[in-house]
């Protein structure tokens, strides 16, 4: 079956500090492969889409990047923490072919 | 601009009543429309999903509802718990896998 991972599942940063979110999937391959960000009581942002190694489709231009080194692993990166990253950040995987994408357990990010 | 529209942003149900959340969309171009449910502090589990072909999708206590000439979907819990105290998004995919949601409802059923 397959299993999507996510860490760390909370994480506390300065302002100014780098970040480095990992997001990693088991069990299927070349799947897509989302970051989305959710604000306290707010809905999902997609920020970042991937169908497929090194192919990252940006939606929201911000201060935050995205990688995909390998198939099943996409990385959410900022060189620069601002106070509004703060959220919970989601990763979740489709299949091309099927309809359905799952969530993986999200990491809470507190920017001070 | 917002692909999909949700409402209400929060609801208030009695055990037992039948709680009711709507969604609109613009784009023809959405081919699957899934509701996710989440509970605070844990990622979207998908609950149930519904394609434009159809008008409706019963799946226990839950079923969608959509109206594809209005481009409105809406989804019915009937007999409302306790335990269904979430908060749920709807959902729209675009050709290619690439998903928009609405803003969330806050559903508290009281006991």
């Amino acid at each position: 079956s397959q299993t999507i991972h996510q860490w760390p599942a909370t994480l506390v940063q300065p302002v100014g500090s780098p970040l480095s979110l990992e997001c990693t999937v088991e069990g299927t391959s070349n799947p897509n492969l989302y970051w989305y960000r959710q604000a306290a009581g707010r809905g999902l942002q997609l920020l970042f889409y991937s169908v497929g190694i090194g192919q990252i489709s940006s939606e929201v231009p911000q201060n935050l990047s995205a990688s995909r080194p390998q198939d099943r692993q996409f990385i959410l990166s900022s060189k620069k923490l601002l106070l509004s990253d703060s959220g919970f950040y989601l990763c979740a995987w489709s299949v091309g072919g099927f309809n359905e994408q799952f969530f993986g357990p999200g990491t809470r990010l507190t920017v001070l | 601009q917002q692909q999909v529209k949700q409402s209400p942003q929060s609801l208030i149900v009695q055990k037992g009543g039948i709680s009711i959340i709507n969604c609109a969309y613009e784009n023809t171009a959405f081919d699957y429309f899934p509701w996710y449910q989440q509970f605070p502090g844990k990622g979207p589990a998908l609950l149930i999903a519904i394609r434009p072909d159809v008008s409706e999708k019963k799946e226990g206590r839950f079923t969608i509802s959509f109206n594809k000439s209005a481009k409105q979907f809406s989804l019915h819990i009937m007999d409302s718990q306790p335990g269904d105290s979430a908060t749920y998004f709807c959902a729209a995919r675009m050709v290619g896998n690439k998903f928009y949601f609405g803003s969330g409802t806050k559903l508290n059923v009281k006991p």
